[in-house]
């Protein structure tokens, strides 16, 4: 079965600094991979995907994401965080068996200090 | 930009009644999904839905639950009888047919409370 991990329930930057938010996964054969973002009382955003190719991955509103095969990680990145960035973050898998269900991380609140 | 949209935001109910949760889907996409999150756990996958009928289901998916697409436009998730443990926000979302990798849209939720 596949899985998810994101080992830290909360991350907190000072706004201008780098941030980086953990994912490891667990899945059959290739992974598809993406990060969701989610805002107070809306739904869950996609921000970008991994699916085959460079292993850094570029997003919305300056996120990125390196896929790392050997750890089996897709670590979200940006190099300059802004308060408005502070949300809860979700990653997500799906294999590539055909199945289109998400298996999703237990989220990681990002809290950037101005 | 086109977003997915669910009603109502917040719905309670008594246990043992029936609820039916709306959403619409982006109008071109053609697979849908819902999703839960119980507070405080994880978004959990519960069935996707492609040319009228399941192509998904987890083992939460019981028979107290269905899906419908009733018109071009909406598609619903019914639980016939509500428990407690039902309580949760429930995620609508869509795909288009491009690509088996695209990525899902999700709506913002309806908060479900089961008294």
């Amino acid at each position: 079965a596949q899985s998810v991990a994101q080992p830290e329930d909360q991350v907190n930057v000072a706004e201008g600094n780098p941030l980086t938010v953990k994912c490891t996964y667990s899945v059959s054969g290739n992974p598809y991979l993406f990060w969701y973002v989610q805002y107070p009382n809306r739904g869950l955003q996609f921000l970008l995907k991994y699916i085959t190719g460079d292993n850094l991955v570029k997003g919305s509103y300056g996120f990125e994401a390196e896929f790392n095969k050997s750890q089996t990680s897709f670590h979200l990145k940006k190099p300059s965080a802004l308060v408005s960035d502070s949300a809860l973050y979700f990653c997500a898998v799906r294999d590539t068996t055909g199945r289109r269900a998400l298996t999703f991380g237990s989220g990681t609140r990002l809290q950037v200090q101005p | 930009e086109p977003e997915v949209t669910q009603t109502p935001s917040h719905q309670v109910t008594q246990m043992g009644q029936e609820v039916i949760l709306r959403c619409v889907p982006i109008s071109n996409h053609l697979y849908f999904y819902w999703y839960r999150q119980i507070l405080g756990q994880k978004v959990e996958f519960l069935v996707s839905f492609y040319n009228n009928e399941i192509s998904e289901k987890s083992e939460i998916f019981d028979d107290q639950f269905s899906v419908e697409r009733p018109d071009g436009s909406n598609f619903t998730l019914k639980i016939r009888s509500t428990k407690l443990e039902d309580s949760a926000m429930y995620f609508c979302a869509s795909s288009d047919r491009t690509g088996r990798y695209n990525e899902q849209f999700f709506g913002p939720g309806t908060r479900l409370t089961v008294l």
